[in-house]
């Protein structure tokens, strides 16, 4: 069974467009996140959601909108998409808690190329 | 400002070879500290590391967490092709904040 899936795995768009990536977890966690990862390889955090609330919104622009219907899915959805959004997307689980359990599951990826 | 800090950025060894991947953190509030195997598809958690838990091994993987250095160190030791891909560091404060490194780029060749 997939944990944390991803739909589409690839997005090929024009600037200008809106377009949507979803994520759903089967998990049973209460935390989702959105990771941009660029060229270079480095994992950035977008967004967090804790029980269907915003809890990490880091330094991204406002194009980026992340919704969040239950506690299973959080989308992402970008609006009037550059040519720099083209990277990969990942979505993560985790369960907070005030142990220690910080481990996140990752959903398989979205390459996003914005032509 | 908290950040994650991998080096080498980039490592080649041989076959058989033992390597060592460093990571270094300046955080508030430390709670863990996590590894993560890249290849071509998502990262693959490898070990969480925190006060009550400095040292973990798997196999030939092995990582320790220096919380005086502010550090930790993922060891491989019979390093296989198996073993190329992009080594992750994470670190947790408080709250449901991650914080990676740039990751490591492993490189084995036969």
């Amino acid at each position: 069974d997939t944990a944390v899936s991803q739909t589409p795995k690839y997005l090929v768009t024009q600037m200008g467009n809106d377009k949507s990536i979803k994520c759903e977890q089967n998990l049973g966690h209460d935390t989702m996140y959105w990771y941009k990862q660029d060229s270079k390889k480095f994992l950035k955090i977008m967004f967090s959601y804790n029980n269907k609330e915003l809890i990490i919104n880091e330094t991204v622009p406002n194009r980026f909108s992340p919704k969040s219907p239950d506690k299973a899915h959080l989308n992402l959805h970008i609006n009037s998409l550059e040519l720099g959004d083209s990277a990969v997307y990942f979505c993560a689980s985790s369960q907070w808690e005030r142990q220690l359990t910080d481990t996140q599951y990752f959903g398989p990826g979205t390459r996003l190329t914005v032509l | 400002e908290d950040k994650v800090v991998q080096s080498p950025l980039s490592l080649v060894v041989h076959e058989g070879d033992t390597v060592t991947l460093n990571c270094s953190y300046e955080v508030t509030n430390f709670r863990s500290l996590l590894w993560y195997k890249q290849e071509k598809k998502a990262p693959t958690f490898l070990f969480m590391l925190t006060s009550s838990g400095i040292e973990k091994k798997s196999g030939r993987l092995s990582s320790i967490l220096d919380k005086k250095e502010l550090s930790s160190i993922l060891n491989i030791t019979a390093t296989q092709t198996g073993d190329s891909a992009i080594y992750l560091c994470a670190v947790a404060p408080t709250g449901n904040q991650f914080y990676f490194g740039t990751g490591t780029s492993l490189t084995v060749i036969p």
